[in-house]
């Protein structure tokens, strides 16, 4: 079946740039996500991608996409102590909107 | 904005207790979702709706059950509360536009204890 994979765990010092991995295996994915959620609450929708882009840049934000790797990564520039949180990796393939495969989440903590 | 608003943050039920967690959402979305996460175990499916009076179940559906009357609504239901079904429950909901691009947006979680 679809599966996502991530590390769980991600530590970088404040104002230093942070590299989540993920990498799926779902070779018609159509759509890619990135959410995060912050102690305690739901999922934010942070950004998406196309299967057909290989990078989007919004803000501090910068997602790369290598499809013939299936691996995705999400970039923060200057990272602040606001970033700590989950990040999580998911995967759409259908028209629906009904199929959603979610990594397990990478725990960003950011040190003064 | 989207909204999925969870009526109840925090809950605590004693085991055998029935229990409804409710959901509601304001964009007009064909499918809900109800996920439950635990540490270490991610997001895992419980139930999802396509329609009104329609569901299918996830991945770990056993000791819960659904209620979609309105659009709008879905309720989780806990016939019986465990301790083993203590844990964060998060409904989502996303658009069917009968393409690709569709996207899943969450509430701010309902957080279960049974004791």
């Amino acid at each position: 079946g679809e599966d996502v994979e991530q590390s769980l765990f991600l530590s970088v010092r404040e104002g230093d740039s942070s590299v989540i991995n993920c990498t799926y295996t779902d070779s018609s994915s159509t759509y890619l996500y990135w959410y995060k959620q912050e102690p305690g609450a739901g999922l934010q929708l942070l950004t998406y991608i196309f299967s057909n882009m290989d990078m989007k840049q919004d803000q501090r934000l910068t997602v790369l996409l290598n499809k013939k790797d299936k691996h995705l990564s999400l970039r923060i520039a200057d990272t602040q102590t606001g970033d700590s949180a989950i990040y999580f990796c998911a995967e759409s393939n259908d028209n629906y909107g009904q199929n959603f495969v979610f990594g397990p989440g990478t725990r960003l903590s950011v040190l003064p | 904005d989207v909204k999925v608003t969870q009526s109840s943050r925090y809950l605590v039920k004693r085991t055998g207790e029935k229990v409804f967690l409710e959901c509601v959402q304001d964009m007009d979305h064909e499918n809900m979702f109800w996920y439950r996460q635990d540490p270490g175990l991610g997001l895992r499916l419980i139930y999802f709706s396509y329609d009104v009076k329609m569901k299918e179940k996830g991945d770990i559906p056993e000791g819960y059950s659904v209620s979609r009357e309105k659009k709008e609504r879905f309720s989780l239901i806990l016939e019986s509360a465990s301790t083993n079904q203590t844990s964060m429950y998060l409904c989502a909901s996303s658009l069917e536009t009968g393409s690709t691009g569709n996207t899943i947006y969450f509430g701010e979680g309902s957080w279960l204890t049974v004791v």
